[in-house]
């Protein structure tokens, strides 16, 4: 069965890096795409971006770009999320969820979920 | 891009119906057959309760299903049951610049 699972919550200061991953298991993990969404305490969710893990091309929403990396592993099947510059607005549960992606192209929802990485920023 | 609006609460009795409403514009919900709906009980992750508009993945029961008119997505609960009650989001891509959004979310109560 298809599982992602993510690293263990952080706590950083303000202006520090956080930086995520997110393994993934029970698929070929270069047929699908990954997806980071994020959600602050008590809010909605949040999409950040996502990395094609075929060939790394990287797509991030405009209200993070200069401020968020995506990277990937193919060797290990885990792809990362970085986010620097943190504020106390970044706290956050961070998600990464896959697209599933066939010959007949990708389904542009996100199929399944990791648990979630809860990000602190606090001084 | 705004994110998409949801009513913030909807309720029904065990048995009942509720449908929950997505209002976009003719860039997102109104232009694509690309919208999602997630439910996500709390401190968890969201799941995946319907694609493409209307399509339900393997596993999630057939009480659950999705249209769309225009610009506004709805999602309907039929036969409401007790784990029914969490929190419901919404999503459409855009193809624009920020290609996916979501909507404001909706808590539904089984009274």
């Amino acid at each position: 069965q298809v599982q992602l699972v993510q690293s263990g919550a952080e706590v950083k200061k303000p202006g520090a890096s956080a930086k995520v991953s997110c393994k993934a298991s029970g698929y070929t993990f270069t047929d699908n795409y990954v997806h980071w969404v994020r959600q602050a305490p008590g809010q909605g969710l949040e999409w950040m971006g996502l990395s094609n893990s075929n060939d790394g091309t990287i797509h991030y929403a405009q209200k993070f770009r200069g401020r968020v990396t995506m990277t990937r592993d193919t060797s290990i099947s885990t792809t990362y999320m970085e986010l620097s510059s943190l504020t106390s607005d970044d706290t956050a549960v961070y998600f990464c969820a896959t697209e599933t992606c066939s010959g007949n192209g990708c389904s542009k929802s996100f199929h399944y979920w990791g648990q979630g990485t809860l990000v602190t920023v606090s001084s | 891009q705004s994110a998409l609006t949801q009513p913030p609460s909807a309720s029904g009795s065990p048995g009942q119906s509720v449908t929950i409403s997505c209002t976009g514009t003719s860039t997102d919900v109104g232009a694509y057959n690309y919208v999602s709906w997630y439910q996500q009980h709390p401190g968890k992750a969201p799941k995946l309760m319907i694609y493409e508009v209307s399509k339900r993945p393997s596993g999630v029961p057939d009480r659950f299903s999705g249209s769309k008119s225009g610009n506004t997505a709805s999602l309907t609960v039929s036969g409401l049951q007790a784990e029914d009650e969490a929190d419901y989001y919404c999503n459409s891509y855009t193809g624009g610049n920020n290609p996916y959004v979501f909507g404001t979310g909706t808590k539904v109560t089984v009274l």
